[in-house]
């Protein structure tokens, strides 16, 4: 079985131009969930989707974050613009259910300059 | 606002020797709690959950304890291998939430041959 996939795994920008990170689930599983995780720290949730809808944004910063689950299947996070303090790791995981077990993609390494 | 701890940051252990890596949290209304590993550049994977009505959990070299009247919880692991090599993280569930995971920052382990 494939697990969660994401590209780019890595990507460096300049500050102030946009970005976008893509996530492929694994089959079948209809909660989707972005983590951010900076150097040294856990992952912290930015966004929870249920099928195609966000049930918990509260921690994503609304004024330059956003994202989508098209069909309720891949997701695109898209910062716009970036800031230095954006570059982390952003970690896709998915589960079949938001009590089950999350699988956590390979992540996108983020450096702005 | 739950908040998890992990000491220590780092560790080095010699091949062979047996190891506890703790996990403290301040909220003791859990539904659960979860061990991961994460290795250099990759995303995360479950080793063990535990329930919050259970005490213990076991998978090969691997032990984790929950003591929730004290926010605890440690992993042993085993005659240690330096393919054990990775960074090991703590995340609970609060019971009322809607599945968010909370991380500790994480334990560093470093077994040399």
């Amino acid at each position: 079985e494939a697990g969660v996939v994401q590209s780019p795994r890595y990507k460096i920008i300049e500050k102030k131009q946009p970005v976008a990170f893509w996530c492929n689930p694994i089959s079948g599983h209809n909660t989707l969930y972005w983590y951010l995780q900076n150097l040294g720290q856990g992952p912290e949730l930015l966004i929870r989707y249920e099928n195609e809808e966000a049930v918990d944004d509260s921690q994503l910063p609304k004024d330059r974050f956003s994202a989508e689950r098209l069909k309720g299947v891949d997701s695109t996070l898209k910062i716009q613009p970036a800031e230095l303090g954006d570059s982390a790791v952003y970690l896709c995981a998915s589960s079949s259910g938001f009590l089950e077990t999350q699988y956590f993609g390979p992540g996108t390494r983020l450096l702005v300059l | 606002k739950q908040e998890v701890t992990q000491i220590p940051a780092a560790l080095s252990v010699p091949e062979g020797e047996n190891l506890v890596l703790n996990c403290s949290f301040t909220d003791s209304a859990i539904y659960n709690l979860q061990w991961f590993r994460q290795d250099p550049g990759k995303g995360l994977t479950s080793l063990l959950l535990i329930q919050s009505s259970q005490r213990e959990q076991t998978s090969g070299r691997l032990n984790a304890s929950l003591d929730k009247s004290s926010g605890r919880s440690t992993l042993y692991i085993a005659a240690s291998q330096p393919g054990d090599s990775a960074t090991y993280l703590c995340a609970v569930r609060h019971s009322s939430n809607t599945g968010k995971l909370i991380f500790g920052q994480g334990t560093t382990l470093q077994v040399k041959p």
